[in-house]
């Protein structure tokens, strides 16, 4: 069964630019969730689909979107990129969103995104 | 709101010495608990968890027990080995669809 794929894997940017990461979830899965990794602020959650729904959001400004497709596939789409957003963002499927509260959550290898 | 406080990195450690990652939370209620690993390169796996209070979570030798008089879930390991060079995350989740992270403590295991 194949896991969690994220596309690109890597990719540099320049400041003021905008940028689309893709998520395909583990077949069956419906919920999707992105978080960022930083050095500095560690993990923290942006934002997780459920059925094409977000059910939840993080503490992130409105240059951060997502959105979930109706294969549960999703992306997140970032704007008017800073320097701080300069990150790794994982992406992570679950069967039915309850997989939170079981830890049942399957994280792909991240996107790696170099802001410039 | 929910935090959690693990122990600073990094961690270098003697093959099969003992381990121990100290983990701390801060929620109300009754949150599961977690202990994410992540290898060079790759992304989070579960390693282990515990939903209720005095459960043990398991695996691969790791274990956590969750201690709610004393809010803590600190990861343990007998005897380490060099695979177990990573990156471990504590975290705790609760109701919502998401988890709060601790900041990571960062293993290294030399021979």
């Amino acid at each position: 069964k194949a896991g969690v794929t994220q596309t690109p894997r890597y990719l540099i940017k320049t400041r003021g630019q905008q940028v689309t990461l893709s998520c395909s979830p583990i077949s069956g899965h419906r919920s999707v969730s992105w978080y960022q990794q930083t050095p500095g602020q560690g993990l923290q959650f942006l934002f997780e689909y459920f059925s094409e729904t977000q059910r939840n959001k993080g503490n992130f400004p409105g240059r951060f979107s997502g959105r979930q497709f109706s294969n549960s596939r999703s992306e997140m789409n970032v704007s008017t990129l800073e320097l701080g957003d300069s990150a790794l963002y994982l992406c992570a499927s679950s069967l039915q969103g309850q997989g939170v509260n079981t830890g049942e959550l399957f994280f792909g290898e991240g996107s790696r995104l170099t802001v410039l | 709101g929910d935090s959690v406080t693990q122990m600073e990195g990094p961690v270098t450690l003697s093959e099969e010495a003992f381990l121990t990652i100290n983990c701390t939370y801060t929620a109300t209620g009754y949150p599961s608990l977690f202990w994410y690993v992540q290898y060079p390169g790759e992304g989070l796996q579960l390693l282990l968890k515990a939903t209720k209070a005095d459960d043990k979570g398991s695996n691969k030798g790791f274990e956590a027990t969750y201690r709610k008089e004393t809010t803590s879930f600190h990861l343990e390991k007998g005897s380490v080995q060099v695979s177990d060079s990573a990156v471990y995350f504590c975290a705790t989740a609760k109701g919502a669809q998401k988890l709060v992270f601790g900041q990571g403590t960062r293993l290294t295991i030399n021979p």
